[in-house]
């Protein structure tokens, strides 16, 4: 079966601009996470949806926010941003939230210039 | 606050050796703990998950053991190969009930050479 996709791959953006990053599950997942990975702050989570409902946020910003549709695909978006948003984004899906078939897409690079 | 602390950042060992890589985490409340492995420009793979009631499991080659009192992990690879080269990461879900959320350590780095 198909896995996590993530799209785009690659993006470069310029400082206060916006993106949109999207994730679209395995079928018949209805739970999607996010994560920011960078070197120095290794892998952060970001939020949490199940059916379309967000359960859990981490810490950061309110420049990036994220949601749900009715088929489960998923998207995050990050407002004004700054180089420092610079990050491989992951999202990982399963069944319902914390299954052991947690499986994570390849990510989309960020890179903010 | 819960902290994930692997050791050790980064290894280098010959090919058949067997090896352990350490994970251990501030708060003993826990729901499960994972262990994953992340290639060079992918996403990462589920190794291993041991339920917070659980000692270890087992996988193949692979070992991972939990002392969820002391805050500790260990991954145990048998017999290591080229192929096993890659990020090794440890990640804890907290608290008493399933979700999505991990909280993840820094890696641990694996060569295996030839």
């Amino acid at each position: 079966k198909a896995g996590v996709t993530q799209t785009p791959r690659y993006l470069i953006k310029t400082r206060g601009q916006q993106v949109t990053l999207s994730c679209s599950p395995i079928s018949g997942h209805r739970s999607v996470s996010w994560y920011q990975q960078t070197p120095g702050q290794g892998l952060q989570f970001l939020f949490e949806y199940f059916s379309e409902t967000q359960r859990n946020k981490g810490n950061f910003p309110g420049r990036f926010s994220g949601r749900q549709f009715s088929n489960s695909r998923s998207e995050m978006n990050v407002s004004t941003l700054e180089l420092g948003d610079s990050a491989l984004y992951l999202c990982a899906s399963s069944a319902s939230p914390g299954d052991y078939g947690y499986t994570f897409g390849s990510g989309t690079r960020l890179t903010v210039v | 606050k819960q902290e994930v602390t692997q050791i050790p950042a980064a290894l280098s060992v010959p090919e058949g050796e067997n090896l352990v890589l350490n994970c251990s985490f501030t708060d003993s409340a826990i729901y499960n703990l994972q262990w994953f492995r992340q290639d060079p420009g992918k996403g990462l793979t589920s190794l291993l998950l041991i339920q917070s009631s659980q000692r270890e499991q087992t996988s193949g080659r692979l070992n991972a053991s939990l002392d969820k009192s002391s805050g500790r992990s260990t991954l145990y690879i048998a017999a290591s190969q080229p192929g096993d080269s890659a990020t090794y990461l440890c990640a804890v879900r907290p608290g008493s009930s399933n979700t999505g959320k991990l909280i993840f350590g820094q890696g641990t780095t694996l060569q295996v050479k030839p």
